[in-house]
């Protein structure tokens, strides 16, 4: 069973410029969260969507983030414009139900110069 | 509110010793569950084990062990007779089954373990 994919791995973009992450959760898997973790601090939460709905998006830092998860499969993370204290490493979960594990991808690193 | 408490930011140990990782957590609701999730270094997060809020009977699973205990609002991760492969960062998180927030993780800031061969 293939896990969860994000791409890209890495991105390195200027201020104000516009970056789409995306995450392929497990095949089935119907809750999907995005969290985020800048360096030296915790991981933390962004939001969670069931198929295609947004369950809670409290999380999200302001209106220059968008998710979306057309179709209830993968989901994309647009961040527009960028600013310096986006940068961080977002990560994509997925789990069956919303109690149990949730299993990780290995993250995008975001870099804003 | 959820709040996850990892103390301990920094851990080196010498190969063969064991080492016990904190993780004291907050919360006012009766019904959440407990992770551990482990990062090497390649950068992904690994699942370790779950606990829910009921079940406060110790758990080993090979050279790891978990010891949850309510009382003190702690899960605490001994790895016994430590290898170089169990550098890592090692997150503790919280989630509750109740409310608005159901399935959001709250982690801690993480433990970085260092094995020294």
């Amino acid at each position: 069973e293939a896990g969860v994919t994000q791409f890209p791995s890495h991105s390195v973009i200027e201020k104000g410029q516009t970056v789409t992450l995306r995450c392929d959760p497990i095949s089935g898997h119907d809750n999907l969260y995005w969290y985020r973790r800048v360096m030296g601090k915790e991981i933390k939460f962004l939001l969670h969507f069931v198929k295609e709905s947004k369950q809670d998006e409290s999380g999200m830092p302001n209106n220059r983030f968008l998710a979306e998860r057309t179709g209830g499969t993968y989901s994309t993370l647009k961040v527009q414009p960028a600013e310096l204290e986006d940068s961080g490493v977002y990560f994509c979960a997925s789990s069956q139900g919303p109690i149990q594990p949730q299993h990780f991808g290995d993250g995008t690193r975001l870099s804003i110069l | 509110a959820q709040k996850v408490t990892q103390a301990q930011t920094e851990i080196s140990v010498v190969e063969k010793e064991d080492v016990t990782l904190d993780c004291v957590y907050e919360t006012r609701d009766t019904t959440y569950y407990l992770f551990w999730y482990k990062q090497p270094p390649s950068g992904e997060l690994v699942f370790l084990i779950r606990r829910n809020s009921f079940d406060e009977q110790n758990e080993i699973s090979g050279r790891y062990s978990w010891n949850f205990q309510k009382s003190t609002s702690s899960f605490n991760f001994t790895i016994t007779a430590s290898q170089v492969v169990d550098s890592a960062v090692y997150f503790c998180a919280l989630s509750s089954e109740e409310g608005s927030t159901l399935g959001r993780l709250y982690f801690g800031r993480g433990t970085q373990l260092t094995v020294w061969p």
